[in-house]
């Protein structure tokens, strides 16, 4: 167990719908990344947050949005869902390392179908 | 922005060789060097790092090399054993606070009994 808790596991819904992904962080992480990794691909980049605000964006669709709130915990919002977007969605979280960088965790993922 | 290339993308190798996995980055600030290990349907998960302040780490049959000056760094395995089979990712770090990491595109390794 990384200490990072993504829910839901498993989402099917209809395209057109709009899903909203849950991340937990580590306690004591204040960095929250999103990626997306579609059948037998990378790890594609989406997101950053940083103690609340945005620090990086990668390949984020316009249709997806995200946001950390004040307890740390982040949610991912996908909306007009595609069959493309289809995918396992990964949270990570890292811990500032007083002047050193530290390992990403990730979660065990949310499976999101598309049909 | 920061951009890391792996190869190679799939690598077969027989049970008690040695296999070895290579990525280059191209942003000099970069300073910290993970590897990760997926295997199938599961999250990725830390087998490795390195700092730019070290040009080798090893922990029991795994390796990492790191050479600054060519901005690439590698992975070594050796006496691979069945599950050694996965795919593993390299990453790329910069800043601290709030650092972003920047992942190749993965290397689908297989361990032949």
């Amino acid at each position: 167990d990384s200490g990072v808790t993504q829910t839901p596991k498993h989402l099917i819904t209809a395209t057109g719908q709009r899903v909203t992904l849950r991340c937990s962080p580590r306690s004591g992480d204040l960095s929250v990344y999103w990626y997306q990794q579609s059948l037998d691909q990378g790890l594609q980049f989406l997101i950053q947050y940083y103690n609340g605000e945005e620090r990086a964006k990668g390949n984020i669709l316009e249709r997806f949005s995200a946001q950390q709130f004040p307890d740390l915990h982040s949610e991912l919002n996908l909306s007009s869902l595609e069959l493309g977007d289809s995918a396992l969605y990964f949270c990570a979280s890292s811990r500032p390392g007083q002047g050193e960088n530290t390992e990403a965790f990730f979660g065990q993922g949310t499976r999101l179908t598309v049909v | 922005g920061e951009n890391v290339e792996q190869h190679p993308s799939t690598l077969s190798v027989q049970e008690g060789d040695s296999a070895v996995i290579k990525c280059t980055y191209s942003d000099s600030a970069s300073n910290y060097f993970p590897w990760y290990k997926q295997e199938l349907g599961k999250r990725p998960q830390l087998i490795i790092d390195i700092r730019s302040n070290v040009g080798e780490k090893k922990d029991q049959r795994i390796a990492v090399t790191l050479n600054k000056t060519a901005k690439h760094f590698s992975l070594h395995i050796t006496e691979t054993q069945p599950e050694d089979s996965a795919v593993y990712f390299c990453a790329a770090s910069t800043g601290n606070y709030g650092q972003n990491f920047v992942f190749g595109p993965g290397t689908r390794l297989s361990v032949l009994p």
